[in-house]
């Protein structure tokens, strides 16, 4: 089992492009989540899904936009990125219950805005 | 509304020597869960430990163990003789509904 994998591992972005950050997990797990990691700042709750064809907004939705059109794949997009962007993304999942069950996290998307 | 704060930023040890990592937090909650996780310099989140809100019983694994105190809303995490690959930034994390992370604490252990 792979886990939770993430691509790309890095990109470089000038402010206005857009991209978008893929999840995938093959756990077989029906919760999946964003979350962006700024230094002093811990991680922070960008969007979620606890099913195939829903999403919901987290802590710090504002300039990301996401997909769950299959269950194992979670996407995130960043249509005008800013700097304020600029940042480390993850991806986790989680068994289907409750978001209180145990996340598992992808190795990370180092991504920087110009 | 979820908080957890943990005060320290950065702490430095040498090998062998105890460290504790500490956690507190808010919650209206009467069932929450709570969490450690470790993120080595290679930067991936490894889950190191889960505990509801209703088991208080300390939790020991190898050179790790962990003190919740619910009069005292903490989680604190302590690594007993520590080792130079214990280096790496801890989170303590808080689910109610969300998961809510703390800031970190970076450890460095020194040879």
């Amino acid at each position: 089992n792979a886990g939770v994998t993430q691509t790309p591992k890095f990109r470089v972005l000038k402010t206005g492009q857009s991209m978008t950050l893929l999840c995938a997990q093959d756990m077989n797990h029906e919760y999946m989540y964003w979350y962006r990691q700024d230094p002093g700042m811990g991680l922070r709750l960008i969007h979620y899904s606890v099913g195939e064809g829903t999403t919901a907004k987290g802590e710090v939705p504002d300039g990301y936009n996401v997909s769950r059109l299959k269950k194992q794949n979670f996407l995130l997009g960043l249509e005008s990125a800013a700097p304020s962007q600029t940042s480390v993304y993850f991806c986790a999942s989680s068994r289907p219950g409750t978001r209180s069950d145990t996340q598992y996290f992808g190795p990370g998307t180092r991504l920087t805005v110009l | 509304a979820q908080k957890v704060t943990q005060a320290q930023t950065e702490i430095s040890v040498v090998e062998k020597e105890d460290v504790t990592l500490d956690c507190v937090y808010e919650t209206r909650d009467t069932t929450y869960y709570l969490f450690w996780y470790k993120q080595p310099p290679s930067g991936e989140l490894v889950f190191l430990i889960r505990r509801n809100s209703f088991d208080e019983q300390n939790e020991i694994s190898g050179r790790y163990s962990w003190n919740f105190q619910k009069s005292t809303s903490s989680f604190n995490f302590t690594i007993t003789a520590s080792q130079v690959v214990d280096s790496a930034v801890y989170f303590c994390a808080l689910s109610e509904a969300d998961m809510r992370f703390g800031a970190g604490t970076r450890l460095t252990v020194k040879p």
